[in-house]
């Protein structure tokens, strides 16, 4: 069964609008953790961001904040005020446990488009 | 710190040949992991290492598949008898290794693109 959602398979937004990338996941454990990726054409997947099933905030790095509904089961990445380098394939991931010891199984992405 | 490297970043070969690449991780992660990636697909698991110690290994690689780090330092991956459907993206990462933490990130390179002919 597939793990991780994306429904967006692209996206196109006008630079300095706030986007909002989508993603649910689906598990039976308690502890798991959330990752968002960022591959641009070059190929190189680019850590953007992380959530923990117990961390109680929404995590934040710069521009990039993750949008955390647990009983939804939902890690929304949004990225404010957008910019053309902002353009890439984005990437949910999803790590089942408590142990840092496990696979991080990925979604099928969403290609992000900026337009200037 | 460079981030993770990965040689070569293309290949191209015949069915059947033999293919090997290399991935140096950050120096001070313990953790190596290989995944593959096809087009407009997220990356796969294929194995991973806590040092030298291949620990997890998914179904996915075959027995033509073997991947070694022998000073827990860099990795190889071999695919004998190449098949065209081995052609994807070759992405290997590596963490700290922070035992009983989920998030031990992962940091990805370049990655290695295959294509079989």
């Amino acid at each position: 069964a597939q793990k991780i959602t994306q429904t967006q398979p692209g996206m196109f937004v006008q630079e300095k609008e706030a986007v909002t990338l989508d993603c649910t996941y689906d598990t039976s454990d308690q502890s798991y953790g959330l990752f968002w990726y960022k591959q641009p054409s070059s190929g190189e997947m680019i850590f953007l961001i992380y959530q923990g099933s117990y961390d109680e905030q929404n995590a934040t790095e710069g521009r990039y904040s993750l949008n955390f509904q647990k009983a939804r089961k939902s890690a929304n990445l949004v990225i404010s005020a957008s910019q053309l380098g902002d353009s890439a394939m984005y990437f949910c991931a999803m790590r089942e446990g408590n142990s840092s010891a496990s696979k991080i199984i990925f979604g099928s992405g969403t290609r992000l488009s900026i337009r200037p | 710190d460079t981030g993770v490297s990965q040689d070569p970043r293309h290949k191209i070969t015949k069915r059947g040949q033999n293919v090997t690449f290399r991935c140096d991780p950050i120096s001070e992660h313990n953790r190596l992991y290989w995944y593959r990636q096809t087009l407009g697909q997220g990356p796969e698991f294929l194995t991973y290492f806590q040092n030298e110690a291949q620990l997890e290994k998914s179904r996915l690689l075959s027995d033509r598949f073997s991947a070694e780090r022998p000073k827990g330092s860099f990795s190889t991956l071999e695919i004998q008898r190449t098949e065209q459907g081995d052609s994807a993206m070759y992405l290997c990462a590596s963490s700290l290794g922070l035992a009983g933490v989920s998030a031990d990130t992962q940091y990805f390179g370049p990655g290695t693109r295959l294509t079989v002919l």
